[in-house]
């Protein structure tokens, strides 16, 4: 069964700090991706990793996928009230038929 | 402004009364998603559709219904509600089926409540 688990499941922490939310399988992905959901929205597209090592940049948000594509990480940094929010990973589920299998997220809540 | 447009945001409703919730999509999306998110369970896939007259199971199918009968429409139908289908629900669409690069554009979610 492929699974991506998340970690942390919460984070709590004062605006300026740096961060990184973590996501695991046992399985190798094609490609991940990482989504950002706001209380009462969908989760929002924020960056797809597909190769091996590759570190993507968003701002302050740094994104990297594991050398061998079974993990990645979100990096913040300097922290900001406005990156509150449910952090998702997903990835293609490779079982033959076609949809995104989702982590569980971290809980994010960046204080002023 | 290109986006995912469900209906409604909120509903409340009893068991046994059927229901559709609507979504409708206008960039011309090939493939269409439901999910449903329950808190401890993260988002489950429920149906797919990949294309107009093209849907199939995903994990969690029993108690729903879908139809694409037009690309940009996927509605959801629950034809006899129960409160175990008290959730939030999200329709999600793609350029292409989700692999490598396409991901989702998900719709604002539709909070159901059965009583």
């Amino acid at each position: 069964t492929q699974l991506l688990e998340q970690s942390p499941q919460f984070l709590s922490i004062q605006e300026g700090e740096n961060l990184t939310v973590y996501c695991n399988s046992s399985s190798v992905f094609s490609s991940l991706q990482w989504y950002r959901q706001e209380p009462g929205e969908g989760p929002v597209l924020l960056v797809t990793v597909v190769t091996g090592g590759e570190v993507k940049k968003l701002k302050r948000l740094t994104f990297q996928f594991g050398d061998a594509r079974k993990d990645s990480s979100l990096h913040i940094t300097a922290a900001q009230p406005g990156d509150t929010g449910l952090y998702l990973c997903a990835g293609p589920f490779s079982g033959g038929y076609n949809k995104l299998i989702f982590g569980a997220g971290t809980r994010l809540a960046v204080h002023p | 402004e290109a986006q995912v447009t469900q209906n409604p945001r909120y509903l409340i409703t009893v068991t046994g009364k059927k229901l559709t919730v609507t979504c409708s999509q206008n960039m011309n999306h090939e493939y269409m998603s439901w999910y449903r998110q329950d808190p401890g369970l993260g988002l489950r896939q429920i149906y797919y559709s990949m294309n107009v007259e093209v849907t199939d199971k995903g994990d969690v199918p029993e108690g729903y219904k879908v139809s694409r009968k037009e690309k940009r429409n996927f509605p959801l139908i629950l034809e006899s509600p129960s409160p175990n289908q008290t959730s939030l629900y999200f329709c999600a669409s793609s350029v292409r089926p989700p692999q490598g690069y396409y991901g989702y554009t998900f719709g604002s979610g539709t909070r159901l409540t059965v009583v």
